[in-house]
């Protein structure tokens, strides 16, 4: 079965500071790995996915992700992180074949002036 | 506008109340998903459609019943909840085999 962590589930940053959000799966086959970002009383928006090639991913919003298959993560990261970006962020992972994602359970970032 | 819509945005029931949510995407989606967002617990895929036939069904308890009459409507039928059932419940949508998913915005619910 596929799992997903998010080992911080509370980010601060000053703005214009660099972000890093973290995200470990657990799959045995090649995962098909995601970023969505959740503003309050929204769904879920896309940020970035990867299925396969290269392994440094760019997204919306100037967010992009690298995959690392030896440490099995999928961090996201932003150069610099604007008050607009304060939301909780999820990782997913999906697997060929199957029309369901896991999802872990969210990392909250606040954004100070 | 994400393209799929759910409504009502926000739900107040008792546990003896029969209520219905709704989905509909504009996306010409083939599969739709009900997913189930507490607090403080990662999202939880309740069903899956992929062209109007049910292919998961997350061990969700039968007081929650779906419907999708259509590839681009989704039902969640709600009788004799419980309070533990009050959360955000997510509808989204994809197409093909990227496994892109749009999500609506939600239905709040509380259980009373």
């Amino acid at each position: 079965a596929q799992s997903v962590t998010q080992p911080d589930i509370h980010i601060t940053v000053s703005e214009g500071a660099s972000l890093e959000l973290r995200c470990n799966y657990s799959y045995g086959a090649t995962p098909y790995l995601f970023w969505y970002v959740q503003s309050p009383g929204q769904g879920l928006q896309l940020l970035l996915k990867y299925f396969s090639g290269d392994t440094l991913v760019q997204g919306i919003k100037g967010f992009e992700a690298e995959f690392k298959r030896s440490q099995s993560s999928f961090n996201l990261r932003k150069p610099s992180v604007h008050w607009s970006d304060a939301a909780e962020y999820f990782c997913a992972v999906g697997e060929k074949g199957r029309r369901a994602l896991t999802f872990g359970s969210g990392t909250r970032l606040q954004v100070q002036p | 506008e994400t393209g799929v819509t759910q409504t009502p945005r926000h739900l107040v029931m008792g546990m003896t109340n029969k209520k219905s949510l709704k989905c509909e995407q504009h996306l010409g989606h083939n599969a739709m998903y009900w997913y189930k967002q507490s607090a403080k617990k990662p999202l939880e895929l309740m069903f899956v459609y992929n062209f109007k036939e049910q292919t998961e069904n997350n061990s969700v308890p039968s007081r929650f019943s779906p419907e999708c009459p259509n590839s681009s409507h989704l039902f969640l039928h709600l009788h004799t909840l419980q309070p533990e059932d009050s959360a955000l419940y997510l509808c989204a949508s994809s197409q093909g085999t990227d496994e892109k998913l749009f999500f609506g915005s939600g239905t709040q619910l509380s259980v009373l």
